[in-house]
């Protein structure tokens, strides 16, 4: 079965950092996207960026760009999302799902990882 | 680069049919035949139900089908049932990804 699964929630403080994690199990990781996807409260999906796990190329939303890192480590078949400084409103579900480089499809997804940002 | 434009809310009866569609520019949606559609359940994660425009993976009802004229596409769910009341967002390629907005279905 192909699986992504997620790290837990998190609670963070205003301008602290934080990685969190996806790890992909069931197919061979390196031979797919994986993308990362921003839901905020009671808002739409938001597509963050990109990770090609087998040579790392990455691609951001300009929306993302020089907001977030993404980055992988194909050894342990994860994926990560990190911020240096965070904010207020990077309070939001982040999921991680595989993505087709050919079809364009994101299938399955994580089960998302809720980042909480609050002095 | 915006995102896709779908109605904010639909509804229908049981049994009946409805359509959401997803506009979007001849730059996205009009150049690629790369649209898919995504079920989201209040509290869960989302789930593949169309992709390149009208194909389904396996495993999802043939109730779902998708098309494209110009530059919309649309998700139909024929048959409705109450378990198809969720949140649609639609996706597209334009070098790079871009959501729509999402429609929420509710089944009266």
């Amino acid at each position: 079965e192909v699986q992504l699964v997620q790290s837990g929630a998190e609670v963070k403080k205003p301008g602290e950092s934080l990685k969190i994690s996806c790890k992909g199990s069931g197919y061979s990781f390196t031979s797919y996207w994986i993308g990362w996807v921003r839901q905020m409260p009671g808002k739409g999906l938001e597509w963050m960026g990109i990770i090609y796990p087998g040579d790392s190329d990455t691609r951001y939303s300009p929306s993302f760009q020089g907001q977030v890192t993404i980055s992988a480590d194909k050894s342990i078949s994860t994926a990560y999302l990190q911020w240096s400084s965070l904010k207020a409103s990077d309070t939001a579900m982040y999921y991680c799902a595989r993505h087709s480089g050919v079809s364009r499809w994101f299938d399955p997804w994580g089960q998302g990882t809720l980042v909480t940002v609050s002095s | 680069q915006s995102a896709l434009t779908q109605p904010a809310s639909v509804s229908g009866s049981p049994g009946q049919s409805i359509t959401i569609s997803c506009t979007g520019t001849s730059s996205d949606v009009g150049s690629y035949n790369l649209v898919s559609w995504y079920q989201q359940h209040p509290g869960k994660a989302p789930k593949l139900m169309i992709y390149e425009g009208s194909k389904r993976p396996s495993g999802v009802s043939n109730r779902f089908s998708g098309s494209k004229s110009g530059n919309t596409a649309s998700l139909t769910i024929s048959g409705l049932q109450a378990e198809d009341e969720a949140d649609y967002y639609c996706c597209s390629y334009a070098g790079s990804r871009v959501f729509g907005g999402g429609t929420k279905l509710t089944v009266l």
